[in-house]
């Protein structure tokens, strides 16, 4: 079966750093891209970038709000991929979502990041 | 980028009748490659959301097949042909053909009468 088991997370002070990690299983990771989206409490799903495979050349693209202050990348030996948060405000507290980039057929299960002074 | 925009934002529905939710584009989600890349999603209260159809009518695997996506172009749909108590949570359409490489709806709620 595959499952995507999300790790990291917690409070932190505005203008902190946090490492989110999502451990892949069931699947080639390698060859998939992976994305990251996340949810303001009580608010929709937000598009937050995503990480091609090695073999399409491993770039990664975020959104416009996270751009410069987050980096995605991944350990294709660990099977895992890692969401590194610097800057953090308090407009970044949201569950944060991996989930795989063929149009989000798989989804880790979530883990909060609060932001708060 | 492009907008999705759903309707309505709340759904109460009986038990065992039809539900129809509304998913509008403000651009083609046609691809270059030919496929549409329309997606649904159900949220269930304090879950993930668990991806229902994709490629605008394909069911995944679990589904049941009361859940029916249709729609091309712009204007899509989600169907619960009778909705049962499991279907409660928000649903939300996911666009993966443009610019930012996925943007979702706003969300509908379903809820039970």
């Amino acid at each position: 079966d595959v499952q995507l088991v999300q790790s990291g997370g917690g409070s932190v002070r505005p203008g902190g750093s946090l490492k989110l990690s999502c451990a892949a299983s069931g699947f080639s990771f390698e060859y998939i891209w992976m994305t990251w989206v996340r949810q303001a409490p009580g608010e929709g799903l937000e598009w937050i970038g995503r990480i091609r495979s090695k073999t399409d050349g491993g770039t990664s693209d975020y959104a416009a709000p996270v751009e410069g202050r987050f980096t995605i990348s991944r350990d294709d030996s660990k099977s895992t991929l890692y969401l590194h948060l610097n800057g953090l405000t308090t407009e970044d507290t949201a569950v944060y979502f991996c989930a795989s980039d063929d149009d989000g057929a798989y989804w880790g299960q979530g883990t909060l990041v609060t932001v708060s002074s | 980028d492009v907008v999705m925009t759903q309707s309505p934002l709340s759904l109460p529905v009986t038990l065992g009748q039809p539900a129809s939710i509304s998913c509008r584009s403000s651009e083609s989600l046609l691809h270059t490659d030919g496929n549409t890349y329309l997606s649904w999603f159900q949220q269930r209260p304090g879950q993930s959301p668990r991806r229902l159809i994709h490629k605008v009518s394909k069911r995944d695997s679990g589904v049941p097949d009361r859940f029916i996506g249709s729609g091309s172009d712009t204007d899509f749909t989600l169907k619960i042909s009778r909705v049962e108590a499991d279907d409660v949570g928000v649903y939300y359409c996911m666009q993966g053909t443009r610019w930012p490489p996925w943007t979702f709806g706003q969300g509908t709620k379903v809820e039970i009468k």
